[in-house]
């Protein structure tokens, strides 16, 4: 079964643009969920979608939105980027949105902003 | 507020040393805990996971984690590790009290010297 993929990989983008990063689940999870990891940070929360509909939302301003398809396929948006958006982002599928189903995560998307 | 806390953020030993990792959460009543490692260049994988039942759980490539519950703690162990264990780990919480977001631990770093 294929893993979790996360496109682009890379990006560079410039202050005040915005980014769009996708992310394709396990075949067969209805569960997406994005973590922004940085090493002053560590891996923060951002949301989960479940069936298209966001389920929790972490910590982060209103320039961070995501959302799902039909597919289980999810997007992450963020508006006017800052240099501090600088990180890894991570997608994570899951069967379900309970509790005992554990994430499977994708390799990330590496977002410098300059 | 509530967390997970790892206690050591770099952690430099020989091959064939004992490991043992930390992790304490303050989120109370039911939790599903996790341990997480990032090898160097890889994603995310989940090395073990506890639900309910045993406390000792064994994981994969010989790590084991006790959940002691009056502790508030899953420490994560190994009692020989190999030059390949270095990598990042991550401990996480899912909790009801925190509406079932995945919340990791900032992380401890391991360096195992051949």
């Amino acid at each position: 079964k294929a893993g979790v993929t996360q496109t682009p990989r890379y990006l560079i983008k410039t202050r005040g643009q915005q980014v769009t990063l996708s992310c394709s689940p396990i075949s067969g999870h209805r569960s997406v969920s994005w973590y922004q990891q940085t090493p002053g940070q560590g891996l923060q929360f951002l949301f989960e979608y479940f069936s298209e509909t966001q389920r929790n939302k972490g910590n982060f301003p209103g320039r961070f939105s995501g959302r799902q398809f039909s597919n289980s396929r999810s997007e992450m948006n963020v508006s006017t980027l800052e240099l501090g958006d600088s990180a890894l982002y991570l997608c994570a599928s899951r069967t379900g949105a309970g509790g005992r189903n554990e994430q499977y995560f994708g390799p990330g998307t590496r977002l410098t902003v300059t | 507020a509530q967390s997970v806390s790892q206690h050591n953020h770099h952690v430099i030993l020989s091959e064939a040393a004992s490991l043992e990792l930390g992790c304490n959460y303050s989120y109370g009543g039911t939790v599903n805990l996790f341990w997480y490692v990032q090898y160097p260049g890889q994603h995310l994988q989940l090395l073990l996971k506890y639900f309910s039942g045993d406390p000792l759980v064994k994981g994969i490539k010989g790590f084991e984690a006790e959940f002691i519950k009056s502790k508030f703690s899953f420490n994560l162990r190994k009692p020989s590790v190999q030059w390949s264990d270095t990598a990042e780990y991550f401990c996480a919480v899912f909790s009801l009290s925190n509406d079932y977001k995945l919340s990791f631990g900032a992380g401890t770093t391991v360096t195992v010297r051949a």
